[in-house]
């Protein structure tokens, strides 16, 4: 029961460099999101993926893009990472329009 | 201002106490709110779910919502030391997206 797995767990980047972070989820779940997560600001959403075949963005989308692979795949990519964007990122799925979201063990990303 | 308002704390009681987190928040279209709850290292997990004002209780947990000051809390009994984790309460409207709190940094010393 892996539940939402994210990977890599941890990653340093150089500014302007880029790099995909991948998100897996074993629930059958519809919904998947990105969230990044900041001291002092909470969870934010960047972008989410009602079902399979749409993506849209959340409260934070800029800097970065999406791809929902298939049902079960959603990815995140920085193009050309920013200091602004060292944080830790969450991937998360849900039932369709369910509240209880299944959250992955984070990608603690630092970027130079 | 935000619309969410959560004290980050950090928390420190003695095992045994009773503890008490608060959110406050801005919007009264806000109809659904939850608890999240997440160890260090790990992502949240969803704890309490409340829809509308009144208190809900699950074993040790009891949610509270009170809709007319725009305030939510959580309080815990008899607390564990494997309760310390960050909280982080959620709300959101009909059809909205949830928006989350900045989370309570919560240790229970033995």
């Amino acid at each position: 029961n892996a539940g939402v797995t994210q990977t890599p767990k941890f990653q340093v980047l150089k500014t302007g460099q880029s790099m995909t972070l991948q998100c897996a989820q074993d629930m059958n779940h519809n919904s998947m999101y990105w969230y990044r997560q900041d001291p002092g600001m909470g969870l934010r959403l960047i972008y989410y993926s009602a079902s399979e075949g749409t993506t849209d963005k959340g409260e934070v989308p800029n800097g970065y893009n999406v791809s929902r692979l298939n049902k079960r795949e959603f990815s995140l990519r920085l193009e050309s990472a920013a200091p602004s964007q060292t944080s830790v990122y969450f991937c998360a799925s849900s039932e369709v329009k369910s509240d209880k979201l299944f959250f992955g063990s984070g990608t603690q990303l630092s970027v130079l | 201002q935000k619309e969410v308002e959560q004290d980050p704390g950090p928390l420190s009681v003695p095992e045994g106490a009773i503890v008490s987190l608060n959110c406050t928040y801005s919007n009264s279209a806000f109809q659904y709110f939850m608890w999240y709850r997440q160890y260090s290292r790990k992502g949240p997990e969803l704890l309490m779910y409340t829809y509308s004002s009144g208190n809900k209780e699950d074993g040790r947990f009891t949610a509270q919502v009170d809709k007319s000051s725009k305030y939510i809390s959580l309080f815990i009994r008899d607390s564990q030391p494997s309760d310390s984790a960050t909280y982080l309460c959620a709300m959101k409207n009909q059809g909205g997206k949830l928006i989350f709190g900045q989370g309570t940094e919560l240790s229970v010393k033995p």
